[in-house]
């Protein structure tokens, strides 16, 4: 099983939908999760982290199931501006603040 | 501005040489990071400095080498050992080795001709 996974997409979406993507792990004593968002050929950049109470911000919420090790990120109202390529990140414990990134699901909201 | 900036945005190597790809950061950040990301693909760490004047290889380190001499900076050089340089690189930092939150530059996107 790959440390990270998500499914690579692409998400096609009409303006306005709700999309939620998925995201497992493999380390279950994984202490941090994080949500980031990567533009076409620039830097990734913090989207949200994920608590395990679930968090929302805006139009954005993230949830925690550790029991079945996955995270979940849901997008409500989808803007032409949400398309981009979303990556999953987890930190296992002990790494010192290294991270493990999946490949990313990739976003496309369309007019 | 505060921030992370990496240098140069676009690097042409030749196959056998040497080139450096720098990264700096004025955030006061105690811990800095280079990734490699190839297309369709999850990024991967080569290197990475906790605190000054010490740092230690990542998943791909082979081919790569670092130097962390300033708090600010974190050059990387991809050598000739390097069999398959070409890539995206990025930089990032985080205030403590302990903390989560990595921040990224803009990236280097080297390719051999």
């Amino acid at each position: 099983r790959k440390e990270v996974e998500q499914d690579p997409g692409p998400f096609n979406v009409p303006e306005g939908a709700t999309v939620a993507f998925n995201c497992t792990y493999s380390n279950s004593a994984s202490q941090s999760f994080f949500w980031y968002r990567q533009d076409c050929r620039k830097e990734p950049k913090l989207l949200m982290s994920v608590y395990s109470s679930g968090n929302e911000d805006g139009r954005f919420t993230a949830q925690l199931n550790r029991a079945s090790q996955y995270i979940s990120l849901l997008i409500r109202d989808s803007k032409l501006s949400d398309s981009a390529t979303y990556l999953c990140v987890v930190n296992p414990r002990g790494s010192q603040g290294n991270l493990i990134f999946g490949k990313g699901t990739k976003l496309s909201v369309k007019p | 501005d505060g921030g992370i900036t990496q240098s140069p945005k676009y690097l042409f190597r030749k196959e056998g040489q040497n080139v450096t790809l720098s990264c700096e950061q004025n955030l006061n950040h105690d811990a800095m990071y280079w990734y490699r990301q190839d297309p369709g693909q999850g990024l991967r760490l080569i290197y990475y400095s906790q605190i000054v004047n010490d740092f230690q290889k990542g998943d791909i380190a082979e081919g790569y080498s670092v130097s962390r001499e300033k708090k600010e900076s974190f050059p990387l050089t991809v050598t000739s050992a390097q069999k398959n340089p070409t890539a995206f690189y990025l930089c990032a930092s985080t205030y403590r080795a302990s903390t989560d939150t990595q921040y990224f530059g803009p990236g280097t996107r080297l390719t051999v001709l």
